[in-house]
């Protein structure tokens, strides 16, 4: 099992439309999530960190943590064709100061 | 607040030569980490470095090392260079204090070809 899971997708939708993109993550004792976006070409920019249980919201984002079943997910409402691009999740685990990222999964916003 | 830059943007190198890539993170920041990204890999972390020492290594051969000044710039450096070491290098900032909670901000990138 991969320590950090993402779909690869690409997941595709039309504009104006809810964005969700998931991550599910190995080691229980994680305590920090991040999501950062990437643009073609470009470097990880952050997004979104989360830490406890719930939801965390940020203008059109929203990042939902649910550590008993390893989860973390990002909700992009109002999804634009500028969202299109790689969203990468990482996550700290237990002791480390350094992030697992995931592979990362392509969005596409159609309009 | 200036982000972190990395000097060069773009290299191009033949196989056997060496490369060295810097980076300065933000103003305040302790903690220098280094990535290298390919489509077939994705991110994979290099080392960091805080307070001028090597606090954490990933799983790259001794050919890879890097160092890091005392106003918290650093470089990397690659010998021998060999094909497969095209990639996208990324240099992540941190105050490098918040332990698990470190939030890394990344640089550019150099992106790098050997040919």
């Amino acid at each position: 099992q991969k320590e950090v899971e993402q779909n690869s997708g690409p997941l595709s939708v039309p504009e104006g439309a809810i964005a969700s993109l998931n991550c599910t993550y190995s080691d229980r004792g994680s305590q920090s999530f991040f999501w950062y976006r990437q643009y073609s070409g470009k470097s990880p920019e952050l997004i979104m960190s989360i830490y406890s249980n719930g939801d965390k919201e940020d203008g059109r984002f929203t990042a939902q943590l649910n550590k008993a079943s390893q989860y973390v997910s990002l909700l992009i409402r109002d999804s634009q064709p500028s969202d299109s691009a790689t969203y990468l999740c990482a996550v700290n685990k237990r002791g480390s100061y350094i992030p697992t990222f995931g592979r990362g999964t392509s969005l596409i916003v159609h309009p | 607040k200036a982000g972190v830059t990395q000097t060069p943007r773009y290299l191009i190198k033949t196989r056997g030569q060496q490369v060295t890539l810097s980076c300065s993170p933000i103003s305040g920041h302790r903690s220098v980490s280094w990535y290298q990204q390919t489509p077939g890999q994705g991110l994979q972390f290099l080392f960091e470095y805080f307070s001028e020492t090597q606090r954490n290594k990933g799983n790259f051969p001794g050919r890879f090392s890097g160092r890091q000044f005392s106003n918290s710039r650093s470089e990397m450096n690659v010998s021998t260079l060999e094909l497969g070491d095209s990639a996208l290098y990324l240099c992540a900032s941190s105050s490098g204090w918040a332990g698990e909670y470190n939030e890394q901000f990344f640089g550019p990138g150099t992106r790098l070809t050997v040919l």
